[in-house]
């Protein structure tokens, strides 16, 4: 059964500083990665999303990379700011393109100004 | 183009009253989903569909219905409310021209007492 885990599970940091936010999973044959952004009493942003052939995708300050064979995918936050504070949710595509998105618990980022 | 809509926005119940959770997305997706956040639990997938006139049961579907009334509107009904179904319920859609990329609603708080 597919796990995702997302470390760590709180992150405080100064404005400015970059940032890098860790997600495994347990089985490597997935579709597509998926990274959110959940802000305080609201629903799920879609960030980024890489597919299962890509190392990578950009926007903006984000760069967020996957290495399937070792089941891993980070978030980079360049030059983080006050704004930037949120729940990020990392969610694989298990199960080929009609699978279902497996979900990590988040790891919730506070920039301190 | 509003993407996910959810109503209502909030819900209080009784132990034993029964609601309905409406859903619509308006981007012509084929799949939508319902599902549970719980503080410590991460997100759970409690229904989802796959196509119009097509239903499934994902990781949690105990003490839920569903209905995809057409394309646009996926519908989460409680027959039984109780204390167990307090949490924050969304709703998502799938894009497959889009790699599959998901898209969620802004959630129903609900509290069964």
């Amino acid at each position: 059964k597919q796990e995702v885990t997302q470390i760590p599970a709180a992150l405080s940091v100064p404005e400015g500083e970059n940032l890098v936010l860790n997600c495994s999973f347990t089985d490597s044959a997935i579709y597509n990665l998926q990274w959110f952004r959940q802000d305080p009493g609201k629903g799920l942003t879609s960030l980024l999303l890489i597919q299962s052939s890509q190392r990578e995708q950009t926007s903006g300050r984000l760069n967020a990379s996957l290495d399937k064979s070792s089941g891993r995918s980070t978030l980079y936050i360049a030059a983080s700011q006050p704004g930037d504070s949120a729940t990020y949710l990392c969610a694989v595509l298990d199960g080929g393109s009609q699978g279902n998105l497996i979900f990590g618990k988040g790891t919730k980022l506070s920039v301190k100004p | 183009n509003a993407g996910v809509t959810q109503t209502p926005k909030f819900q209080v119940l009784k132990t034993g009253q029964s609601m309905t959770l409406q859903c619509a997305q308006d981007m012509n997706h084929n799949s939508m989903y319902w599902y549970r956040q719980d503080p410590g639990m991460g997100l759970r997938l409690i229904y989802y569909s796959a196509s119009e006139g097509t239903t499934d049961k994902g990781e949690v579907p105990n003490g839920y219905n569903v209905s995809r009334l057409n394309k646009r509107e996926f519908s989460l009904r409680l027959e039984s409310a109780a204390p167990s179904q307090t949490s924050v319920y969304f709703c998502a859609s799938r894009n497959r021209d889009r790699a599959y990329e998901q898209y969620f609603g802004p959630g129903t708080r609900l509290t069964v007492t």
